[in-house]
């Protein structure tokens, strides 16, 4: 069965950087885009980007353009997502969700647990 | 950036009633919609995807419908498992955007 099994939770202090894995499994990594969502607590849900793990280009919101990173490792099947600079607004749930191809447009079928991330002096 | 907007932010219902939940984009989207439900805690799991095709596994009860810029999600006769809050994402085009969010809660 598909499981995206997500690193665990972080603090951090301002300006410093996180790196959230996320490890695939039940599929092949490479056949499929993997997106970061991020969430507030309490709030809705925010796009961070995507990478394809074929070739390992990359896709990033406006937003998060020069302060995320996202990559792979094939060989263990698992993604990576950094982003550095942080401040008190990235105290969020980020979530790493597998993207099922339909008619050319991509839908989020499986999800990872989410990895609480805390930015805190 | 294409904005969703979705309404009602919040709504209170019994086990067994019908409840819609509205979902518009700020420009024509087409068909590109998706929707989830997320409880407390958890992830978000996947309901219906280009606005009217149910995710396998997921009750019959859940329907969307829509195109363009209106959509609209439909649970048939709630039940007790329903209670959660609902978001809409369009995945037309870059970056993909959200709703942000209906929670359904029991009345």
């Amino acid at each position: 069965q598909v499981q995206l099994v997500q690193s665990g939770a972080e603090v951090k202090k301002p300006g410093a950087s996180v790196k959230v894995s996320c490890k695939a499994s039940g599929y092949t990594f490479t056949g499929y885009f993997m997106h970061w969502v991020r969430q507030a607590p309490g709030q809705g849900l925010e796009w961070m980007g995507r990478i394809n793990p074929n070739s390992g280009g990359t896709n990033y919101a406006q937003k998060f353009q020069g302060r995320v990173t996202m990559t792979r490792d094939t060989s263990i099947t698992t993604a990576y997502m950094e982003l550095s600079r942080l401040r008190s607004d990235d105290t969020v749930v980020y979530y790493c969700a597998r993207a099922r191809q339909w008619n050319n447009k991509y839908y989020f079928d499986y999800w990872g647990q989410g990895t609480l991330v805390t930015v805190s002096s | 950036d294409i904005h969703m907007t979705q309404s009602p932010s919040s709504v209170s219902a019994s086990v067994g009633d019908r409840v819609i939940i509205t979902c518009r984009a700020s420009q024509g989207i087409s068909s590109w919609l998706a929707w989830y439900q997320q409880k407390p805690g958890k992830a978000p799991k996947f309901l219906i995807y280009a606005a009217s095709n149910l995710q396998s596994g997921v009750p019959s009860r859940f329907s969307g419908s829509g195109s363009g810029t209106d959509f609209t999600l439909t649970i048939s006769s709630l039940q007790p498992e329903d209670f959660a809050t609902y978001y809409c994402q369009q995945t037309n085009s870059f970056p993909y955007t959200f709703g942000q969010g209906t929670k359904l809660e029991i009345k």
